[in-house]
Formats: structure tokens, C-alpha cells, sequence
């Protein structure tokens, strides 16, 4: 079964910390991304990548970064955690021609800053 | 600013009835559409795809898309108490490789 893998269910983090989100899928997906999910907001777009070393900002980067330095995994990484960064974390992935395809989600990290 | 309207629910019906779940979205120059559930606490899972206008059936789902209207819809029959969720849509654009969502709608199914 394909799947894409968030390395922490949950997490709670000081304000000020620089926090590591890491996703993983094995189903050979060249684009990946990340997510977040607020009761009301939705689902919004932090970065994307379409390859290896590649990145595109979504619609809120700020405050984050992203690395893919192999293609399966895809980390988000809040540089200065703030309390406003408290959410649920998605990581999707998809084949290329993924708006014909579809997402395939992770488990969700929810992140806690305090 | 590209935008993908739902009604956030909650939507109620009965066991056994047809639920209708709606979206909007503001550009014409949309690609592919696409139906996601949730149950809370989890991740969304893909229930269906559409491209073309008219519909499209899958089992109990039938996903409806209008691109003059901007318009698409699900509708579930013979809904099950595990329907319970809630649907987002999401849409595409202009060939690229990300989605817009919208917020999502809460659909309760009462035994």
C-alpha cells in the first residue's frame, strides 16, 4: 500500500525553537507538499516541489522553510516557532500530471507552539 | 486571488437519504476538480475526480461539474452513518501541480 509517512503525530514545541516537520512517501512522487489546517481556513499552501533542491513558496510561506534533498522526503522547518504556527501539518505527494491524479495525504502532524 | 467556496454545515440527513454537498470557485480557468473526505482527526482521503461538465458516478457518489456556473457538487445516496465527515473540494488551475481547497463542509448522516 502506497503511503506517505509524518514522522511525529505530535509535538509540542517551545516559542523560538526551530522545528523540523519530515514527510516521506515510497511511491516515487516527483511533487510534494506541505500544508496546513485551521478550523475555518482550510487547507493552505506553505511550499511545494516539483524535484530534488527545487521549492516553490505557496500561499503563507512565511516563517518557513523548506528542504528536499532526496526525492521521497519533503521537510517543513519553522525557523522561530510562534504560537500563530500552531496548526495541523499535511504533507501531500503526487505523480507528475498531479492535477489529474490527486494528493495522496499523510497522517497529519499536529503541532502544539507554546 | 483564486477562491473555492463551501458551505461549512453542519449538513444533516437522515440514514438512507441523498446528502448534497455544493462548491463554488472564482476563475474559469480551472483544469480538474476533485472530492476529498475527512473524518476528524484524520488525514483527507481522494473520493473522486472530474474534468468534464456533467456528471460523473462512482458507486454511491456522483460528483456534478458546471464550469458556466463555476459550479460542482457531490452528491451521496443511500447515505451510512460512516458518511459522516467532513467533504472538501479542491480545485485546480491552469495545469500546475497544486490545489486550492475550500474550507469543507461538516455532513452529519442521523440514524
Amino acid at each position: 500500500d502506497v503511503k506517505v509517512t509524518q514522522s511525529s503525530r505530535y509535538l509540542v514545541k517551545r516559542t523560538g525553537e526551530k522545528v523540523f516537520l519530515e514527510c516521506v512517501q515510497d511511491m516515487d512522487h516527483e511533487n510534494m507538499f506541505w500544508y496546513r489546517q485551521d478550523p475555518g481556513l482550510g487547507l493552505r499552501l506553505i511550499y511545494f516541489s516539483y524535484d530534488v533542491k527545487m521549492k516553490e513558496k505557496g500561499d503563507i510561506p512565511e516563517g518557513y522553510s523548506v528542504s528536499r534533498e532526496k526525492k521521497e522526503r519533503f521537510s517543513l522547518i519553522l525557523e522561530s516557532a510562534s504560537t500563530n504556527q500552531t496548526s495541523m501539518y499535511l504533507c501531500a505527494s503526487s505523480p507528475p500530471g498531479g492535477s489529474n491524479y490527486g494528493y495522496t495525504f499523510g497522517s497529519g502532524t499536529r503541532l502544539t507552539v507554546v | 486571488q483564486k477562491e473555492v467556496e463551501q458551505n461549512s454545515g453542519p449538513l444533516s440527513v437522515p440514514e438512507g437519504a441523498i446528502a448534497s454537498l455544493n462548491c463554488t470557485y472564482s476563475d474559469r480557468v480551472s483544469q480538474s476538480f476533485f472530492w476529498y473526505r475527512q473524518y476528524s482527526g484524520k488525514s483527507p482521503e481522494l473520493i473522486m475526480s472530474i474534468y468534464s461538465n456533467g456528471d460523473k458516478e462512482d458507486g454511491r457518489f456522483t460528483a456534478q461539474l458546471n464550469r458556466a456556473s463555476q459550479y460542482i457538487s457531490l452528491l451521496i445516496r443511500d447515505s451510512k452513518l460512516s458518511d459522516s465527515a467532513t467533504y472538501l473540494c479542491a480545485v485546480n488551475w491552469n495545469y500546475g501541480q497544486n490545489f486550492v481547497f475550500g474550507p469543507g463542509t461538516r455532513l452529519s448522516v442521523l440514524p
